[in-house]
């Protein structure tokens, strides 16, 4: 049963450039959540999707960041126009269900150097 | 709104000693507690989680926690560490009900042979 799935792992980009991030759930998760970890900070919460649908992005910056969940496909973050304060690691989580408790798996991670 | 405290940023200790990582917490509602690992270049692994019943919860690996309401706390114990478990710790912590993990700045435990 193979766990999330992001890809990346590793990504470099210039200043300017996009970034676009892939996250597959586990089998059966239709709850979709992306972290951003600093370096030398914990985990921040960016977003958090359903298929098709946006439930909560009070974690994500407000400009250049946007995240999609397709009805069909991977859960997909996009960076725009990228800066050297965006150089971080990204991990996408996934949960059968929403509810409070309920176990979340995170991904290996897609690590994003901006140069 | 959470917040989660990690107090050591590092811990090194020799292999077959005892470890405690600690992590204490605010909220101003009901939490639940999660510690988990993350060895060097992979993603989170969920070690053991407090939701309700007995304040103190195992993982298969031999760590332990205990929930102390009282004083916010939620330390990680080993009575005796692997070279293996040398790796970072992140305490979290959601409300009760929500799905939204706040995390602390996490532990690397050192185990030296």
């Amino acid at each position: 049963n193979a766990g999330v799935m992001q890809n990346p792992r590793h990504l470099v980009r210039r200043r300017g450039q996009e970034a676009r991030l892939r996250c597959s759930p586990m089998k059966g998760h239709s709850h979709v959540y992306w972290y951003r970890q600093l370096p030398e900070e914990g985990l921040k919460f960016m977003v958090y999707l359903q298929k098709e649908n946006i439930i909560d992005e009070s974690g994500m910056p407000k400009e250049r960041f946007s995240a999609e969940f397709p009805k069909e496909g991977p859960s997909i973050l996009r960076i725009q126009q990228v800066v050297r304060g965006d150089s971080a690691a990204y991990f996408c989580a996934s949960s059968l269900s929403d509810r409070g408790g309920n176990t979340i798996y995170f991904g290996e991670g897609s690590w994003l150097t901006v140069v | 709104a959470q917040s989660v405290t990690q107090l050591d940023s590092q811990v090194p200790v020799f292999e077959e000693a005892p470890v405690e990582l600690r992590c204490n917490y605010s909220s101003s509602v009901s939490v639940y507690l999660f510690w988990y690992v993350q060895y060097p270049n992979q993603g989170l692994q969920l070690l053991l989680k407090y939701l309700s019943g007995s304040t103190l919860v195992e993982s298969i690996n031999g760590f332990e926690a205990e929930f102390n309401k009282s004083q916010t706390s939620f330390h990680l114990r080993k009575p005796s560490v692997h070279i293996s478990d040398t790796a970072e710790y992140f305490c979290a912590v959601s409300g009760a009900g929500s799905y939204q993990l706040t995390f602390g700045k996490g532990t690397k435990l050192s185990v030296i042979p």
